[in-house]
């Protein structure tokens, strides 16, 4: 199984600055790793995949990068929205055993 | 617009079998670019893959759940099912369905539905 670890847990951020999270797999994922958004009560939201695709929607303040086994997510300028929990996850191998990470929060500095 | 809908009890017993339905509308369970997806997420934990059904039958489960665990398709209904079997207070979580684009990830979600295991 690939275990997929993120840091930092917390991320305390004041608005409008950069947030950059980070993504680590155990062995290369090459660039088959999404990134998801989650806050309180809500389902998770696809931002990207393909490491650094943009979903359907998203704004493009959200960018990725990476490949095999390291991984950025950074938010350009938080907005109060983007204040949430972020998963990293992994699907390499089609059809793939799936991991997700353990999620970083966002929070308000 | 794609949307998914989980069904099913709210509270299952110790040693029995949570059985949930995720109904989808707005398109077709039988499209080859899509695999039908269960995740769930203990309280104030993070993501867990359960599994996943391709709308011909084949079924990917994880392997920590696989002895446990059976995800069955209806194509006729549009309509895919989640039994986890011998359940305990551990399998307590909010269970969600969810479309996985081949090579892509999950791009839509269900609300999901909270199951507690309790006596």
């Amino acid at each position: 199984e690939i275990v997929m670890t993120q840091s930092p847990a917390t991320l305390s951020v004041s608005p409008g600055e950069r947030a950059t999270l980070s993504c680590r797999a155990s062995q290369s994922v090459s660039s088959n790793l999404a990134w998801y958004q989650q806050k309180p009560g809500q389902a998770p939201r696809l931002l990207i995949y393909g490491a650094s695709t943009r979903a359907t929607g998203i704004p493009a303040r959200f960018s990725g990068s990476g490949s095999g086994t390291e991984f950025t997510l950074t938010i350009s300028s938080l907005q109060s929205e983007d204040f949430a929990v972020y998963y990293c996850q992994q699907y390499n191998n089609w059809p793939p055993v799936l991991t997700f990470g353990g999620g970083t929060k966002v929070e308000i500095k | 617009q794609v949307q998914l809908q989980e069904s099913g009890p709210g509270l299952v017993k110790p040693s029995q079998t949570l059985s949930l339905t995720c109904t989808v509308s707005g398109g077709s369970i039988s499209s080859g670019d899509y695999y039908w997806s269960w995740i769930r997420q203990p309280p104030g934990k993070g993501l867990e893959w359960i599994g996943y059904i391709y709308y011909s039958g084949s079924t990917y489960y994880n392997p920590s759940l696989k002895s446990r665990v059976t995800i069955s398709v209806d194509t006729s209904k549009n309509q895919f099912s989640l039994k986890l079997s011998s359940v305990t207070a551990a399998d307590t979580a909010v269970y969600y369905c969810a479309r996985l684009k081949i090579y892509s990830g999950f791009d839509y979600w269900g609300q999901g539905t909270l199951v507690t295991v309790s006596s």
